[in-house]
């Protein structure tokens, strides 16, 4: 069964620095999402990317964050200048379409840690 | 924007019992409604969704039902098995075609720790 991928799987950065998290949708996926979990806490949305453009951001999403999709395969999620908040779990997950049968599958995630 | 509250956050069963997971949901556009499972360092993986226009929907040992009068809905698990320890969360959102065909996020509750107990 086709898999959202995710790399890398850990990133340990620290404070200041800017990182990109990166992810291979599946193949054939239109919508492409990027969602965040603290840890013990719940799944947030960030932001929804769809025809080479964001659809909608949450309030998480601010002007540190930035998506692309700079070839017909990877999509990344870049923090510009990170602080220790952003410490969580990233994930990654898209959907065929934007109808009802078209379920999200999520990436295994990104743990990032700012020190 | 849409607010979705789950309970119990722990919920602790003996192996053979059955589970109940209740969330509501504040926006009364939401029309869709997907549980997903999370072991632990796992990605969340769909169990289980229901669209607004049933009210109720069974895959095996696993159910969901709607209430959108009162903008609740429960998970089902009969039968309980070890495998079935794990966070369980409820989501919500409602599903519109824009003009462009957007999909907007999910609106997560904060889990349920499931134990099942031996």
């Amino acid at each position: 069964e086709p898999e959202v991928t995710q790399t890398p799987s850990h990133q340990v950065t620290q404070m200041g620095q800017e990182v990109i998290l990166r992810c291979v949708p599946i193949s054939n996926h239109l919508y492409f999402y990027w969602y965040r979990q603290i840890l013990g806490q719940k799944v947030e949305f960030l932001v929804s990317f769809y025809n080479n453009e964001i659809s909608e951001k949450s309030e998480i999403f601010d002007d540190q964050f930035s998506v692309e999709r700079p070839d017909g395969s990877n999509f990344t999620l870049k923090i510009r200048s990170t602080k220790l908040e952003d410490s969580a779990m990233y994930f990654c997950a898209s959907r065929a379409g934007s109808s009802y049968n078209s379920p999200l599958h999520f990436g295994n995630g990104t743990r990032l840690t700012v020190t | 924007g849409e607010n979705v509250e789950q309970h119990p956050s722990t919920l602790s069963v003996q192996e053979g019992d059955s589970a109940v997971i209740k969330c509501t949901y504040s926006d009364s556009a939401s029309n869709y409604f997907p549980w997903y499972k999370q072991e632990l360092g796992k990605r969340p993986q769909l169990i289980i969704d229901i669209r607004s226009n049933v009210g109720e929907k069974k895959d095996q040992r696993i159910a969901v039902t709607l209430n959108k009068t009162a903008k609740h809905f429960s998970l089902h698990i009969t039968e309980t098995q070890p495998e079935d320890s794990a966070v369980y969360f409820c989501a919500a959102r409602a599903f519109f075609m824009y003009s462009g065909g957007g999909a907007d996020g999910l609106t997560f509750g904060k889990g349920t720790h499931l134990i099942i107990q031996p």
